[in-house]
C-alpha cells in the first residue's frame, strides 16, 4: 500500500510569494488532514477534509492559506501572499475512518525568507 | 481548553535501560489517546491508540497505559533504533482533530 506523499518536499520562497503544497493520500481514505509544525512548536491542527467537504477548519491561521479537495482525492495548500511566519514544516494526514490513527506524510519544510 | 504536556523533553538511556515517558493531558471529552513516533525528516508514525482508564497496549518493547489524566509509554531494554522523537496527541471533541504534545526526544545509546 503507498503512503501518503507530499510535494514538493522543501521550498523556499520569498515573502510575498505564493506557494501551493500537494498531499495525495492513501487510496480510500476519505479523511485527509493538514498539519503544522513551526520550530520550537508542537504539531497544530490546521484542517480536515471528509472526501471533498471541508469538516472542520478551524486551525487554519488566516485568509491567506487556502485549501482545496476536488474530488475527494489529492488535496492542495496554497499560501498566499507568505509570510516570514508561515515558515515550518507542513503534513499531510489520511484516515479512513474520522478519529482512528492517522498515517502521515514526510511533510513539505517551507522556509520564507 | 484542550491540552497536552509531554515530559521529559528529552531522554538519554544506555542500551537495555528501561524507562517510561509520561504524557499527561486535559480535554473536554476524551476520543482518544495516540502515541506516534517521529524519525528526524519524517512524519509522525502511528504506534497506538487507547480510548480508556486501565486500558494498555504492547508493540515490541513498547507499552503504553492510561489513566484519567495521563498516559505512560514505558519503553523495556531499549535499542538504539528505538532512538526517535515520541509525540503524544488526544483527540478533540468533535472527532475532526488531534492536539499533540511537543514530544519527547530518546536517545539509546549502546
Amino acid at each position: 500500500e503507498a503512503g501518503v506523499t507530499q510535494f514538493p518536499s522543501h521550498s523556499v520562497i520569498e515573502k510575498g510569494q505564493t506557494v501551493t503544497l500537494r498531499c495525495d493520500p492513501i487510496s480510500g481514505h476519505d479523511n485527509l488532514y493538514w498539519y503544522r509544525r513551526v520550530m520550537g512548536k508542537e504539531i497544530k491542527f490546521l484542517l480536515h477534509f471528509v472526501k471533498e467537504s471541508k469538516q472542520d477548519e478551524s486551525g487554519m491561521p488566516n485568509n491567506r492559506f487556502l485549501a482545496e479537495r476536488t474530488g475527494g482525492t489529492y488535496s492542495t495548500l496554497k499560501v498566499q501572499p507568505a509570510e516570514l511566519e508561515d515558515s515550518g514544516v507542513y503534513f499531510c494526514a489520511s484516515s479512513p475512518l474520522q478519529g482512528a490513527g492517522y498515517t502521515f506524510g514526510s511533510g513539505t519544510r517551507l522556509t520564507v525568507v | 481548553e484542550d491540552q497536552v504536556t509531554q515530559s521529559p523533553e528529552a531522554l538519554r538511556l544506555q542500551e537495555g535501560e528501561s524507562s517510561s515517558l509520561n504524557c499527561s493531558y486535559t480535554v473536554s471529552g476524551l476520543r482518544g489517546l495516540f502515541w506516534y513516533r517521529q524519525d528526524p525528516g519524517k512524519g509522525p508514525e502511528f504506534l497506538f491508540t487507547l480510548y480508556s482508564a486501565g486500558e494498555e497496549k504492547e508493540k515490541e518493547r513498547l507499552k503504553a497505559t492510561l489513566t484519567k489524566k495521563e498516559s505512560f509509554l514505558h519503553i523495556t531494554a531499549p535499542k538504539p533504533e528505538d532512538s526517535a522523537t515520541y509525540l503524544c496527541a488526544v483527540g478533540n471533541q468533535a472527532g475532526t482533530a488531534l492536539i499533540f504534545g511537543k514530544g519527547t526526544t530518546l536517545s539509546v545509546s549502546s
